[in-house]
């Protein structure tokens, strides 16, 4: 099965700041990665696929890069209904594996 | 607008079975796969299987195999998860998520089911 290692599992920050997380994975995965940002008690939400791609509806300060093995995903400018948690997903080869998540709280 | 409706919460006894099920609505079901996944408290997500409406193909995870059983009624575009053999490890989130046409990603989810494992 593909890894996905996840970092860092949680992170503070202010309205305002740029925010990366990050997502290694174990493999190489052809950019077959997507994120989901997830609200307490809520299902997951798509915000990105093929790494960079926004999802329809999605506000254009996330995006998504990859560096080798690495896949970021960056907020520029973050709101207040940015702060969540967020997952990676790698879809390149079944079982589809997650990262541990990224808890983002309000500094 | 595209929506999964689930199923209420379940509290299952150790050994026993749960279904279920995952109504689809204001798309095409049969062009769509449907992927069940699911979240242990304050866990990450985890990856059940997926089935493919238009033919009842299915695909496991390898973990679920000989416990999972994934089906699909086209007449009432309704998915339904079987889980048997209930532990308490598998109290958690149950969702139903629409397979992106594109790639193997989720663009759409349901609201999720809350599955009990407990004596």
């Amino acid at each position: 099965d593909i890894q996905m290692t996840q970092s860092p599992s949680s992170l503070s920050a202010s309205v305002g700041d740029r925010v990366t997380i990050t997502c290694r994975a174990s493999q190489g995965i052809s950019d077959s990665l997507a994120w989901y940002q997830q609200k307490p008690g809520k299902a997951p939400y798509l915000l990105l696929y093929d790494t960079s791609r926004l999802q329809s509806g999605v506000p254009i300060r996330f995006s998504g890069s990859r560096s080798g093995t690495d896949y970021t995903l960056t907020i520029s400018g973050l709101q207040p209904e940015d702060f969540a948690t967020f997952y990676c997903q790698q879809y390149y080869i079944k079982p589809i594996t997650f990262g541990q998540g990224t808890r983002l709280e309000m500094k | 607008q595209v929506q999964l409706l689930q199923s209420g919460a379940e509290v299952k006894n150790p050994g026993a079975s749960v279904k279920v099920s995952c109504k689809a609505s204001d798309y095409t079901f049969s062009r769509f796969g449907i992927s069940w996944l699911r979240q242990a408290p304050g866990q990450g997500l985890e990856w059940l299987g997926w089935i493919t409406p238009y033919n009842g193909n299915t695909n496991y995870a390898q973990k679920f195999q000989g416990r999972v059983t994934m089906t699909t009624d086209t007449s009432t575009t309704t998915a339904y998860m079987d889980l048997r053999s209930l532990r308490s490890d598998d109290t958690a989130v149950y969702f139903c998520a629409r397979v992106s046409t594109h790639g193997f990603y989720f663009d759409f989810w349901g609201q999720g089911t809350l599955v009990t494992v407990s004596s």
